[in-house]
């Protein structure tokens, strides 16, 4: 079974410049996941995708980030324009989803941004 | 709301020693409990998991964790360390929605390194 894809894996960037990333989950995983992991910290979820609804976006920085999920399956996560801060791993998960319980998270390789 | 804490950053052992990583949790309800362990430059990986039932969890690769409700702990233990373990450790405690999917709060990882 094919695992979560990410590209690009690395990227460079300057300041101010737009950036996109790209996930294609498990096939028939309904729950797909955005994280931020900077250096040193534990990935941080910033939004939460259920089939192509928005579930939870309360941590993603909404004046720079975007996220969508057309057609219920890949992703993409953009940022617009690029901080300094946004220097970061970007990891993407996906799950099944099934009534209230608990489905295992299976994550992907990360797209490492690194912002000059 | 939930959280995790790993109160190790970083950790050294000698190859062949026994191993004992902390994480404690806050969370209001039964939990649901994870440890993941993140390679240089891959994802994350799921070591074991504690849902319900046995509080001795045995996971991947000789790994083990035991549940201790009393001191809300999760510590992931293994009896002989071996120099392919050196990685970062992440502790994570989720929580099923009940609109579909899960929540998952990340601790900030422990560092480990091995001696040969």
């Amino acid at each position: 079974e094919a695992g979560v894809a990410q590209s690009p894996r690395y990227k460079i960037i300057e300041k101010r410049q737009s950036v996109a990333f790209w996930c294609n989950p498990i096939s028939g995983h309904a729950t797909l996941y955005w994280y931020q992991q900077i250096l040193g910290q534990g990935p941080k979820l910033l939004i939460q995708f259920q089939n192509n609804g928005v579930v939870d976006d309360s941590q993603l920085p909404k004046d720079r980030f975007s996220a969508e999920r057309l057609k219920g399956v890949d992703s993409t996560l953009k940022i617009q324009p690029a901080k300094l801060e946004d220097s970061a791993v970007y990891l993407c998960a996906s799950s099944l989803v099934g009534g209230g319980n608990y489905n295992e998270q299976f994550f992907g390789p990360g797209t490492r941004l690194t912002v000059l | 709301a939930q959280s995790v804490t790993q109160p190790d950053i970083h950790i050294t052992v000698s190859e062949g020693a026994s191993l004992e990583l902390r994480c404690n949790y806050s969370y209001g309800a039964t939990p649901y409990l994870f440890w993941y362990v993140q390679s240089p430059g891959q994802g994350l990986q799921l070591l074991l998991k504690y849902f319900s039932g046995d509080t001795l969890v045995q996971g991947i690769k000789g790994f083990e964790a035991e549940f201790k409700r009393s001191q809300s702990s999760f510590n992931l233990r293994k009896p002989s360390v071996h120099w392919s373990d050196a990685a970062e450790y992440f502790c994570a405690v989720g929580a099923g929605l009940t609109g579909g999917g899960n929540k998952l709060t990340f601790g900030t990882g422990t560092q480990l390194k091995v001696e040969l």
